[in-house]
């Protein structure tokens, strides 16, 4: 089955620098990778995702990039500001098959320092 | 707007008791997911469901049951509640296959006593 690493799991940026996430998979038949948000007491939120077919995905100050030769997608935020932070999960999953499922990271709480 | 909601924000229950957790989703999709939320442990899945009267075990199943008889509505029991599952329960629904683009609901904070 799927397992995801997800590294670091604490990452502090001053703000206005930016903040990169990285995760790795191990099925490389995994096609489908969210990132998810979730700031304290919230719910987590879908910020952006990629397919296998997409080496990156930008929106705004969010970008993500896969490698699918080395399993590995990251992601990357530029410019960072206070309202960034918060605990983001990667994920990964196998589409078109409806028996397999999504597989979560353990989470990166990311700090936004003054 | 998505919108997935859950029947309890908190709730407190003793250890033997059976517990019930709903979970309600507006926007006619097919996939229903449950999920327990640890410090450290990340989202784990339960449980999840493809389709009314379906389901499949996640990750840790173990000490759960689901159910689901109509298409927005996905229920998590727990039948003996014992201390270890005091988590933070949350549910997410999504219209593609896999969970593509899952909206989750606000979560239910469970302590067992």
């Amino acid at each position: 089955g799927e397992n995801v690493e997800q590294h670091p799991s604490t990452l502090s940026v001053q703000e206005g620098d930016s903040a990169v996430i990285k995760c790795t998979y191990s099925d490389s038949a995994s096609n489908y990778f969210p990132w998810y948000k979730q700031e304290l007491g919230k719910r987590p939120q879908l910020i952006i995702d990629i397919r296998s077919n997409v080496g990156e995905k930008k929106d705004q100050r969010i970008a993500v990039t896969l490698n699918k030769t080395a399993k590995h997608f990251s992601l990357h935020i530029t410019e960072t500001q206070p309202e960034d932070s918060a605990v983001y999960f990667c994920a990964a999953s196998i589409r078109g098959d409806r028996d397999d499922k999504i597989i979560f990271g353990k989470g990166t709480r990311l700090h936004i320092l003054p | 707007d998505v919108k997935v909601t859950q029947s309890s924000r908190y709730l407190v229950k003793r250890t033997g008791e059976k517990v019930f957790l709903e979970c309600v989703q507006d926007m006619d999709h097919e996939n229903m997911f449950w999920y327990r939320q640890d410090p450290g442990l990340g989202l784990r899945l339960i449980y999840f469901s493809y389709d009314v009267k379906m389901k499949e075990k996640g990750d840790i199943p173990e000490g759960y049951s689901v159910s689901r008889e109509k298409k927005e509505r996905f229920s998590l029991i727990l039948e003996s509640a014992s201390t270890n599952q005091t988590s933070m329960y949350l549910c997410a629904s999504s219209l593609g296959l896999a969970g593509v683009g899952q909206f989750f609901g606000p979560g239910t904070r469970l302590t067992v006593l």
